[in-house]
């Protein structure tokens, strides 16, 4: 069991460029989250899947923030045209379907825009 | 809306002593989950511990344990015998059942002294 992984664990871009953030989550894991975390803060809650479905989406997710896991293992999560207030600490969690969905974070994706 | 609250955003400890991290929440649920979770500087969140709110008796993990009063809506964690090590952001979370929406608290950041 080698954890959740994030990458990049660090990004740095331009106002208006997009960046795309990847996570592998713990094998077998079939749930799937992803959350933002700013500096002082804790996380909140993004967008999470089960499997390949996108179940629930926050409001804090705008269009400019699109999810995927296409095959129901690992997940993207792009940010297009990024924005300063972007800036923040990306972190992608996984947890079993059964298991008092307990979920297991990455390391997470540092994401600087300047 | 869930809401968790905690009200101590630093705390200090000596070595070896005992502290308590107080947490509330804000819910209209009578089931769901608590956890709280630890997040090293510079490395990735690892759950401590975690709480049905349907089990009366408070959770414990080693030097970890829990106060959990339902009917006040508070989710304490009490941490015995400092060490070093457990120099951290604690963030208090709360979730639903059968939604994976969890909300965090602000965070305490706790300092053990030598």
């Amino acid at each position: 069991d080698t954890g959740v992984s994030q990458d990049p664990r660090h990004k740095i871009t331009k106002r208006g460029q997009n960046v795309t953030f990847r996570c592998d989550p713990i094998s077998e894991h079939n749930r799937l989250y992803w959350y933002r975390q700013t500096l002082g803060q804790g996380p909140e809650f993004l967008t999470y899947f089960q499997n390949e479905a996108q179940l629930e989406k926050s409001r804090l997710l705008s269009d400019r923030f699109s999810a995927e896991r296409p095959k129901g293992s690992f997940s993207t999560l792009e940010i297009q045209r990024t924005e300063q207030g972007d800036s923040a600490m990306y972190l992608c969690a996984s947890s079993v379907v059964g298991e008092g969905e307990t979920q297991y974070f990455g390391p997470g994706t540092r994401l600087l825009v300047l | 809306a869930q809401t968790v609250t905690q009200s101590q955003p630093e705390m200090s400890v000596q070595e070896a002593e005992t502290v308590t991290l107080s947490c509330t929440y804000d819910t209209s649920e009578s089931n769901y989950y608590l956890f709280w979770y630890k997040q090293p500087p510079s490395r990735q969140m690892i759950l401590v511990i975690r709480q049905e709110a349907y089990k009366q008796q408070n959770a414990t993990e080693n030097r970890f344990s829990v106060n959990f009063q339902k009917a006040a809506k508070s989710f304490s964690l009490k941490i015995s015998d400092s060490q070093l090590g457990d120099t951290a952001m604690y963030f208090c979370a709360f979730m639903r059942i059968n939604n994976n929406d969890m909300r965090f608290g602000a965070g305490t950041r706790l300092t053990v002294k030598p």
